[in-house]
Order: C-alpha cells, then sequence, then structure tokens
C-alpha cells in the first residue's frame, strides 16, 4: 500500500494563476481531509470530505474549492493563487471506524510570488 | 471558539533528559485527544486518548488525558537525537454522526543535543 500520496511535492505559481493539488489514497477510507500548515500556525482544516461526491468547508475555506469525485481522490484547486496561499499543504483520510486518527500524506510545499 | 493550546512551543535538552510536552483544550463535543510527531515531512501518529487518567505508551513514550482538567502531557524519557521533531496535539471535535474534525495545536519543536 502507497498510504496517502501527494501531487506535485513542490510547486511555485505567479499571483493569479490556478492550479490542481491531487491527493490519491489507496486505503478505501471514506473520510478526505486538507490542512494547511503554515509556520507558527499548527495545521488548520481546508475543506473535507464524508465521501464520493460529498465536500465540506473547513475552518480557512476562503480561495479554495475541492472535488471528490472518486472515492480514492481528493482534489484541491486554486482559481487564482495569492501570496497568502503560500504555505505547505498536506493531505488526510481515515476509515470511517477509526475514530479520530487521520493518516497524513507527504505534503505539497508552494510558493506564490 | 474551540481551540488547542500546547506548550512550551519549543524545548531544547541533551540526550537522557526526560521532557514532558503540555496540551490543553477548550472543545465542545470532545470525542478523542491524538498525539503525533512530524519529522520535516507528513505528521505520524503516536497515540489517542479518549478515557481520562488512562496511560498510553510505547516504549519510551507515554501519555495521558485529565478530561475533568481538559489537559494532555506527553512524556519522552531518556531523549535520543531521532526523538528531535514538532509534536502536534489534536483534538477531535464531533460535528453529528461519525464525523469529527481535528483542531491542531501550534505544535512544540523538540531538539534534542548530543
Amino acid at each position: 500500500n502507497a498510504g496517502v500520496t501527494q501531487t506535485p511535492k513542490f510547486r511555485v505559481l505567479k499571483t493569479g494563476q490556478s492550479m490542481t493539488l491531487l491527493c490519491a489514497q489507496d486505503m478505501n477510507h471514506e473520510y478526505m481531509y486538507w490542512y494547511r500548515q503554515d509556520p507558527g500556525m499548527g495545521l488548520r482544516l481546508i475543506h473535507y470530505s464524508v465521501g464520493e461526491g460529498t465536500t465540506a468547508k473547513g475552518e480557512v475555506p476562503d480561495g479554495y474549492n475541492v472535488s471528490r469525485l472518486k472515492k480514492q481522490n481528493f482534489l484541491l484547486g486554486l482559481e487564482s493563487a495569492a501570496p497568502s496561499q503560500t504555505s505547505v499543504y498536506f493531505c488526510a483520510s481515515r476509515r470511517t471506524s477509526d475514530v479520530g486518527r487521520q493518516y497524513f500524506g507527504p505534503g505539497t510545499r508552494l510558493t506564490v510570488t | 471558539e474551540d481551540k488547542v493550546v500546547q506548550s512550551p512551543l519549543s524545548l531544547v535538552v541533551h540526550e537522557g533528559d526526560t521532557v514532558t510536552l503540555n496540551c490543553s483544550y477548550e472543545v465542545t463535543n470532545f470525542r478523542s485527544l491524538l498525539w503525533y510527531k512530524q519529522e520535516k515531512k507528513a505528521p505520524t501518529f503516536l497515540f489517542m486518548l479518549t478515557s481520562s487518567g488512562i496511560e498510553k505508551k510505547s516504549g519510551r513514550l507515554s501519555s495521558i488525558l485529565d478530561k475533568k482538567e481538559l489537559f494532555s502531557i506527553l512524556n519522552i524519557t531518556a531523549t535520543q537525537t531521532g526523538d528531535s521533531a514538532v509534536y502536534l496535539c489534536a483534538v477531535e471535535a464531533v460535528y453529528g454522526g461519525s464525523q469529527g474534525n481535528l483542531i491542531f495545536g501550534k505544535g512544540t519543536k523538540l531538539s534534542v543535543k548530543p
């Protein structure tokens, strides 16, 4: 099992450009999450999904959109990148029965200039 | 507003020392508290605690939860340089059914000197 994988690992964008981050998991988990991690801020939840075809907003959803067309994939989109979106993005997943515990991907480091 | 506060934010010790990391929380609809270790990349799971007063142990690491006083501690004995990492505390808040979201503290950065 690869677990949770993220693509790409690094990316540099110019202000106003768009991009999509891909998260994939091969553990058949129902729940998937997108977080951002900034220095001194801990991990903050952007969006999450409780199953295929469903998404919901987290703590810091503005400027991001998500889609979960397939159970194993969770996409995070930035329509018009801003320097404030410079961050490390982590995807996570968990089973419905696995109370609390989430499995994290390796992260994507995004810089917006 | 739900919040999780970790202390200290950073800590430098020498190999062989024992350290205690603290996590306090104010969260409605608490279900569980989790500790993760993060060494540059993905956070890796250490412990999950749901019941008060029951210690979880794994080798030199142990953790306990006090649901009355709303805090948890993570102890590391006989520290090694490989313990250097950021330790994250997260509390799961439940919003109905099985859906729960994790609220993270800012982390404690532990540096272990040889």
